[in-house]
């Protein structure tokens, strides 16, 4: 079983509809990231927090909207998106650099289809 | 600068035989390297992991994977493929960044496994 919980599974939203993905870990991980999976590609980071002050941006538009409101739980708050923008978002938690190995360990995703 | 290759991007195999999924690795430094496994539509699942201790690691689902720096490579194997682990493999590599661990994907290794 995953230990980091994502919601929702699905989601299907329209060009100008606002939505919200949520992500949340109780492992203790100070370290959180946004990841987007095209078919057969590898996750592409987008966002990571650290400490729950985001540390990397990759340039991602800014119809994506991160938030980190604890150390638990990780939110992507989604804005006028294209259709291009339909993939698997993918949440993971690790710990801190200088604290370990860091695996990451991962969400099972949601997957996001925009009209 | 650090970088991973995965030298297949597809393999098969029958069912009982071994299975090989090759990985090179590029480090400035003793690197942390990890394989992880994804199902369909499903998020990533951590195999095994290197972190500068036994060069031989032993993961889950019967798979290992020896590091050898001379060769900068990290390859998985199995003895005996089953059908379940007909999936996409991703070969890792971990560094920091401004105090916070990078991930860097290979491109995936698809394995089939023939019945």
């Amino acid at each position: 079983d995953t230990e980091v919980t994502q919601t929702p599974k699905h989601l299907v939203m329209g060009m100008t509809n606002k939505k919200s993905l949520k992500c949340e870990q109780h492992m203790g991980h100070r370290a959180m990231y946004w990841y987007k999976q095209k078919a057969k590609k590898p996750p592409e980071l987008m966002f990571v927090y650290s400490y729950e002050k985001l540390s990397i941006n990759e340039s991602v538009p800014s119809r994506f909207s991160p938030e980190c409101p604890n150390s638990s739980l990780l939110n992507l708050h989604l804005h006028a998106l294209q259709p291009e923008d339909s993939a698997l978002y993918l949440c993971a938690s690790s710990r801190p650099s200088g604290a370990g190995s860091g695996e990451l360990f991962f969400g099972e995703g949601s997957r996001l289809t925009v009209l | 600068a650090q970088s991973v290759t995965q030298l297949d991007s597809h393999v098969s195999v029958s069912e009982g035989t071994p299975v090989l999924l090759r990985c090179n690795y590029s480090s400035s430094y003793s690197p942390s390297l990890f394989w992880y496994v994804q199902h369909p539509n499903k998020g990533l699942q951590l195999l095994l992991k290197y972190t500068s201790a036994a060069t031989l690691v032993k993961g889950i689902n019967g798979f290992e994977a020896e590091f050898k720096k001379s060769e900068t490579s990290f390859h998985l194997t199995k003895p005996s493929a089953h059908m379940s682990d007909a999936a996409e493999y991703f070969c890792v590599v971990s560094g920091t960044t401004s105090g916070t661990y990078k991930y860097i994907f290979g491109t995936g290794t698809r394995l089939k496994v023939l019945a």
